[in-house]
């Protein structure tokens, strides 16, 4: 078992490029989130999808979108990156809704110049 | 809407001595509680989880926490601190109901010395 994975490990952008993090489990969870790290703030959330076919928006959505692809997959886009973007980004997942631990990936470090 | 404070971003102590990291909460329903680890360049691993069942939890690598109701407190505590604890923990709630949504603190960096 892989657990979570996301790619890519780091990626520089240029303001006002676009880019799409992925992450995949193999665990078979039904429920799939995509955070943001940034200094002395935690983790936000920024979308999550509760079962595949559905997603809803967390704490910060503003400036990305996400596509559930399938059970195992959840990507995460930034259309017109800023440097406000900058952070480290974690995707997880957890089996069902409730009382479930969630499941990190190793983070996507991203840097938008 | 559920929060989680947790005292001290930086907590030093000696090898061998005492951890406590402070985590309050505040949620207008029983609530789901986590404390989560992060090594250097790492995701989050959980180190344990109160679900409503018994009120000290123990979780890995020796950590346990203890869950106060009355004092809305879910410290995490460890007798004796290793060069190996050093890492940012974070403490999360999570809703009874509020599908899994984790809304964490701001992390606790603990520094182990000699």
């Amino acid at each position: 078992n892989a657990g979570v994975t996301q790619t890519p490990k780091f990626q520089v952008l240029k303001t006002g490029q676009s880019m799409t993090l992925q992450c995949a489990q193999d665990m078979n969870h039904n429920s799939m989130y995509w955070y943001r790290q940034d200094p002395g703030m935690g983790l936000r959330l920024i979308y999550y999808s509760a079962s595949e076919g559905t997603t809803d928006k967390g704490e910060v959505p503003n400036g990305y979108n996400v596509s559930r692809l399938n059970k195992r997959e959840f990507s995460l886009r930034l259309e017109s990156a800023a440097p406000s973007q900058t952070s480290v980004y974690f995707c997880a997942s957890t089996r069902a809704l409730e009382l479930y631990e969630q499941y990190f990936g190793p983070g996507t470090r991203l840097t938008v110049t | 809407a559920q929060s989680v404070t947790q005292l001290g971003s930086h907590v030093s102590v000696s090898e061998g001595a005492l951890v406590l990291l402070r985590c309050n909460y505040s949620s207008s329903v029983p609530p789901y509680l986590f404390w989560y680890v992060q090594y250097p360049n790492q995701g989050l691993q959980l180190l344990l989880k109160y679900t409503s069942a018994a009120t000290l939890v123990k979780g890995i690598n020796g950590f346990e926490a203890e869950f106060k109701k009355s004092e809305t407190s879910f410290h995490l505590t460890k007798p004796s601190a290793h060069m190996s604890d050093a890492a940012e923990y974070f403490c999360a709630v999570s809703e009874t109901g509020g599908g899994n949504k984790l809304t964490f603190g701001t992390g606790t960096q603990l520094k182990v010395e000699l």
